[in-house]
């Protein structure tokens, strides 16, 4: 089925580790954006890119690095993962204009 | 500054009843792009709507209808007759397109409880 692929869907990590989230999409968006959810925080934009190997940072970008080599991947790594960052993470991908909107099944991230 | 409002955190009703769901957003921008999105119990991202500024249509779909007033930079969404199943938290979102980026901007959500 057509859509944006995250994995893994759960994850623990102890304070200090690293580790990377995968987002795919085969859409062939251009567009693709992480995002993080908190209780009672609606989502906030870490990254975004608006095609292969250009990136930006969102609203809180500290703590975590992108790339995007390729218009069907962008992953997110944690370089050094601190209980602050957990958190649900969504990665998302959209043609222009918003058209077609579509968010991964989230990842769970809990740092002990 | 771009900002959306869901001023109400929680609501709850009772199957059956109506309910309206409060959207207020702020932008500069003549251009723009409003949506809404369901997250049930499961923790996806639903995609009910989008709508572009230029379009102040209401829209129906099934029991979900959408208010657009840019006269008060509102978007509410309303749940006819609700059900059990609508209970989820309900995001509305913005975006600007005149920077090329699609980022969304997310109000904090409205958790929706349908009791029977």
């Amino acid at each position: 089925n057509a859509g944006v692929t995250q994995t893994p869907k759960f994850q623990v990590l102890k304070t200090g580790q690293s580790m990377t989230l995968q987002c795919a999409q085969d859409m062939n968006h251009e567009y693709m954006s992480w995002y993080r959810q908190d209780p009672g925080m609606g989502l906030r934009l870490i990254h975004y890119s608006v095609g292969a190997g250009i990136t930006d940072q969102g609203e809180v970008p500290n703590g975590y690095n992108v790339s995007r080599s390729t218009t069907e991947d962008f992953p997110l790594r944690l370089l050094s993962a601190a209980p602050s960052q957990t958190s649900v993470y969504f990665c998302a991908s959209s043609g222009p204009n918003g058209y077609g909107y579509t968010f991964g099944s989230g990842t769970r991230l809990t740092v002990v | 500054a771009q900002k959306v409002t869901q001023a109400q955190t929680e609501i709850s009703v009772v199957e059956k009843e109506d309910v309206t769901l409060d959207c207020v957003y702020e932008t500069r921008d003549t251009t723009y792009y409003l949506f809404w999105y369901k997250q049930p119990p499961s923790g996806e991202l639903v995609f009910l709507i989008r709508r572009n500024s230029f379009d102040e249509q209401n829209e129906i779909s099934g029991r979900y209808s959408w208010n657009f007033q840019k006269s008060t930079s509102s978007f509410n969404f309303t749940i006819t007759a609700s059900q059990v199943v609508d209970s989820a938290v309900y995001f509305c979102a913005l975006s600007e397109p005149r920077y090329n980026t699609d980022k969304l901007i997310f109000g904090t959500g409205t958790r929706l409880q349908v009791f029977p």
